[in-house]
């Protein structure tokens, strides 16, 4: 069975700083992954994901990712984090690029 | 870009009631939609995969009979939560799946509220 697991359900990061939001699965096959972010009262947008190409996943907004197989990892990160940043992300798996296995999210908080 | 459409965005009924809620797509046509429900401070929990014109596909502990779901054409599917009470208040979200190069992709409504007095 797939699963995702999120490290901290809150961040907090100055203007600025470097973003990291951690997110590790687990999966019987090669996994699709998949980073979403939601901002208040809008539906999830998808930032980037890995489809077993690159591991170093680029996305829109200046958010990257990098699949390491070894550490079952899928982490994302911004160089420079922005207050338009401030949002709850969430990291998805899935086996056939479709139906998808969600974590239960990070609340980035981006202080001035 | 691929839009999705949920209405109504919330809605509160009174216990034993049952409550539509419509999911579509704006601009494209989608073979297959996703009913996900999120509690407050947790994930999505997929409900059901609906392919149109076919019975949809619920996942394990997920009522049929509870959560009807109609996808009667490529740019509508419904969930009606049927004989509502307090325990089913969530917010419910729904995903349209586009191929986009090659490969799926969903594209998510705003989701709906739904209360349950």
């Amino acid at each position: 069975a797939q699963s995702v697991t999120q490290l901290g359900s809150h961040v907090s990061v100055s203007e600025g700083a470097l973003v990291l939001l951690r997110c590790n699965y687990s999966s019987s096959v090669p996994p699709y992954l998949f980073w979403y972010v939601q901002y208040p009262n809008q539906g999830l947008q998808l930032l980037l994901k890995y489809t077993s190409a690159a591991t170093l996943v680029k996305g829109i907004n200046g958010f990257e990712a990098e699949f390491k197989k070894s550490e079952t990892s899928f982490h994302l990160t911004k160089p420079s984090a922005h207050m338009s940043d401030a949002a709850e992300y969430f990291c998805a798996v899935s086996e056939d690029g479709n139906k998808l296995v969600f974590g239960a999210g990070t609340i980035l908080r981006v202080k001035s | 870009g691929a839009v999705v459409s949920q209405h109504p965005s919330w809605v509160i009924c009174k216990s034993g009631t049952s409550v539509k809620i419509e999911c579509r797509s704006l601009d494209f046509q989608a073979t297959t939609m996703f009913w996900y429900r999120q509690f407050p401070k947790q994930s999505l929990m997929l409900m059901a995969t609906s392919n149109e014109g076919s019975k949809a596909t619920y996942e394990q502990g997920v009522e049929k009979d509870k959560f009807l779901i109609n996808h009667a054409s490529l740019t509508l599917s419904t969930l009606t939560v049927t004989s509502a009470h307090p325990e089913d208040s969530s917010f419910y979200i729904c995903s349209a799946s586009s191929v986009v190069g090659l490969s799926h992709e969903q594209f998510f409504g705003p989701g709906t509220r739904l209360t349950v007095l």
